[in-house]
């Protein structure tokens, strides 16, 4: 039972360009929601949140909207680096299971240079 | 600030034997989580620690799978006897408020 879906496994971008990586969720008591970029041979990383009282949030190139009727969030960087080639992982956290973390599949993103 | 740290970083078993990952999280963090990472699909929650306590074991195979924080710092993920479907990454994460989890490099394990 997946209930954080990453449904793209892969994205190719052009350098400079925008990188949008979606994610779709099915618990509606969800109420925090995370993006964590993984390096090969590395642990995820933790890269920028957004609460459910929010509908986004920025940090540098990064930006976060969270889309709640929709059960939709999406990660947008700008402009794309080759640095940012990574896997990136969408996670929810369940206030009633302790917080516990529901983490999709991963989007492997390749910018090109 | 140091990070979570975790050892070894590969294994290779052979089915039916025993196999010990350690962790040390971050420090002050009372919040630590083991999780699995089968390849291709995201991390899935083994255990969860709050200091020494369990909060969540909840998708741990108890019949293999073991963990300890027994000072509430480290901790030990075991399992005993390794299957072939067990080969996965076992990432170990810690958190001081449970809103954002950091994690180490993992443990690859690979069971033949």
């Amino acid at each position: 039972d997946q209930q954080v879906k990453q449904n793209s496994p892969s994205l190719s971008v052009q350098e400079g360009r925008i990188s949008i990586l979606n994610c779709d969720y099915t618990n509606s008591m969800f109420d925090y929601f995370l993006w964590y970029k993984k390096y090969p041979a590395e642990g995820p990383t933790f890269l920028i949140s957004i609460s459910s009282i929010k509908d986004k949030n920025e940090d540098g190139r990064f930006t976060v909207f969270l889309n709640k009727s929709a059960k939709h969030l999406s990660l947008h960087i700008v402009p794309s680096q080759p640095g940012d080639s990574a896997v990136y992982f969408c996670a929810a956290s369940d206030p009633f299971t302790g917080n516990q973390f529901y983490f999709g599949t991963g989007t492997s993103l390749t910018v090109i240079p | 600030e140091a990070g979570v740290a975790q050892s070894p970083r590969y294994k290779i078993i052979e089915k039916r034997q025993s196999v010990a990952f350690w962790c040390n999280p971050i420090s002050g963090h009372a919040t630590l989580y083991w999780y699995q990472q089968i390849l291709g699909q995201g991390p899935k929650l083994l255990i969860q620690f709050q200091n020494n306590g369990v909060v969540d074991d909840s998708q741990l195979p108890k019949d293999r799978f073991s963990a300890e924080r027994l000072k509430g710092v480290d901790s030990t993920l075991k399992i005993q006897p390794a299957k072939l479907e067990d080969s996965a990454v076992y990432l170990c994460a810690s958190s001081s408020t449970g809103d954002t989890q950091y994690f180490g490099p993992g443990t690859r394990l690979t069971v033949l």
